[in-house]
């Protein structure tokens, strides 16, 4: 199976500043048909996940432009430009690849 | 709008039985792969199973291979999974997500598997 590993796994942040979380896949990502799955999503307490970035790079309709999403192969990074209140929570990596899917184990952030 | 409507959780014994339902709505739900996707209390998430838009391709997590099965009715905009032999580790909130990005997902049954 794929191994997805997110660092750090608690995230303080100060309101305001950026933040930033790096996912790593124990293989490639790339598809044999060309697309990386490689997809962020935000769980905030008592939610259901959210999807927030697919396929690398590209932002969910309705999802605020200070996340980004970058990466390839099987380095990848989210970024939030500055962390506003509703941003706390769990943020997790996944893969869509390989089978079986995999997540990261999840990073947490929340204000300092 | 989409909407994943998840049914069928609660109490059962170890050993026992359950079928979770997904009703979807907002979409061609014959055009999609969907997913099941489980999260224990206080835990992070687990892909469970996947079937693509014709039940043509089926894959199963090692944890639940043998024991749950994932199918579709395409007529009546629903996604299932049948659970048997479950075990205190299944205990979970049961999501369903649309396909292989996992578009959409639903708000989650809870299965509390407990004597």
């Amino acid at each position: 199976d794929v191994v997805m590993t997110q660092s750090p796994l608690s995230l303080p942040v100060t309101l305001g500043q950026p933040a930033s979380i790096s996912c790593r896949s124990s293989q490639s990502l790339v598809h044999s048909d060309g697309n990386t799955y490689l997809n962020w999503f935000q769980q905030r307490p008592g939610q259901s996940p959210r999807r927030l970035i697919y396929k690398v790079s590209n932002r969910d309709s309705g999802v605020p432009d200070r996340f980004s999403g970058s990466g390839s192969g099987t380095d990848f990074t989210l970024k939030i430009s500055r962390v506003e209140a509703e941003d706390v929570g769990v943020y997790y990596c996944m893969q869509g690849t390989h089978w079986p899917f995999t997540f990261g184990p999840g990073t947490k952030v929340d204000i300092k | 709008e989409v909407q994943l409507v998840e049914s069928g959780g609660g109490l059962v014994q170890p050993g026992g039985s359950l079928r979770l339902s997904c009703a979807a709505s907002g979409f061609t739900f014959s055009s999609y792969s969907m997913n099941w996707v489980r999260q224990a209390p206080g835990k992070g998430l687990e892909w469970v199973s996947y079937i693509s838009s014709s039940s043509s391709t089926i894959y199963y997590a090692d944890s639940v291979k043998g024991r749950f099965t994932i199918s579709r009715d395409n007529a009546k905009n629903s996604l299932y999974l049948q659970m048997n032999s479950l075990r205190a580790e299944d205990t979970a909130v049961y999501y369903c997500a649309r396909d292989r990005t996992g578009n959409y997902w639903g708000q989650g049954t809870l299965v509390t598997v407990s004597s």
